[in-house]
């Protein structure tokens, strides 16, 4: 079954320190994968979709078939990326985005 | 270009009152979608709308109806509300069935 992973429900790390988000799928056909991003009191919206290969505020993800992954990462933390993410894969054979249950970033000054 | 509105911000209801969320898009999108946000569960999809005049069944459609009035428009409804539809309720639209979602604001939803 189609399914998104996201491990830590919470990652606390220190401003400057790199972040690596996890993020695991489990999908039979090609899949194209999000990352959406929730501030205090915003819209959840786009960080970056891995087909655009973009580098959004100094985050990456790359695709990892081989591993069944899409981690999202920043070498360098900073106070204002404390938010809520969600990973998200989209499903071919309907329109709907399957989520991950968020992980919560806190970045510490 | 107002993206995506949704209509109450805020709402109290209590067991087995009827409302209806608004939901509007000026983007021209074509698919349309309704999520529950609920902690430690993310988003889990109620129903959407691949385009105009179509609406289908999410992962948790029990407790709601949803209308797609036109293009722009697509409302859910809770016809008798339950504790368990204390929510935050997020609509978002698409142009295409796999493109960018864009979200709404939100609307918290309390059933006592």
């Amino acid at each position: 079954a189609q399914r998104v992973t996201q491990p830590e429900k919470l990652l606390s790390v220190f401003k400057g320190a790199p972040v690596e988000l996890k993020c695991n799928y489990s999908y039979s056909g090609s899949p194209e994968l999000f990352w959406y991003v929730q501030y205090s009191r915003q819209r959840l919206q786009l960080l970056l979709r891995h087909i655009s290969r973009e580098s959004i505020k100094g985050f990456t993800a790359d695709l990892n078939k081989g591993e069944t992954s899409f981690h999202l990462k920043k070498p360098f933390a900073q106070e204002e990326d404390s938010a809520m993410y969600y990973c998200a894969l989209s499903d071919d054979s309907n329109y709907q985005l399957i989520w991950g249950a968020g992980t919560k970033l806190i970045i510490k000054p | 270009n107002a993206g995506v509105t949704q209509t109450p911000k805020f709402q109290v209801l209590k067991t087995g009152q009827s409302m209806t969320l608004q939901c509007a898009q000026d983007m021209n999108h074509n698919s349309m979608y309704w999520y529950r946000q609920d902690p430690g569960m993310g988003l889990r999809l109620i129903y959407y709308s691949a385009s105009e005049g179509t609406t289908d069944k999410g992962e948790v459609p029990n407790g709601y109806n949803v209308s797609r009035l036109n293009k722009r428009e697509f409302s859910l409804r809770l016809e008798s509300a339950a504790p368990s539809q204390t929510s935050v309720y997020f609509c978002a639209s698409s142009h295409e069935n796999k493109g960018t979602q864009y979200f709404g604001p939100g609307t918290r939803l309390l059933v006592l």
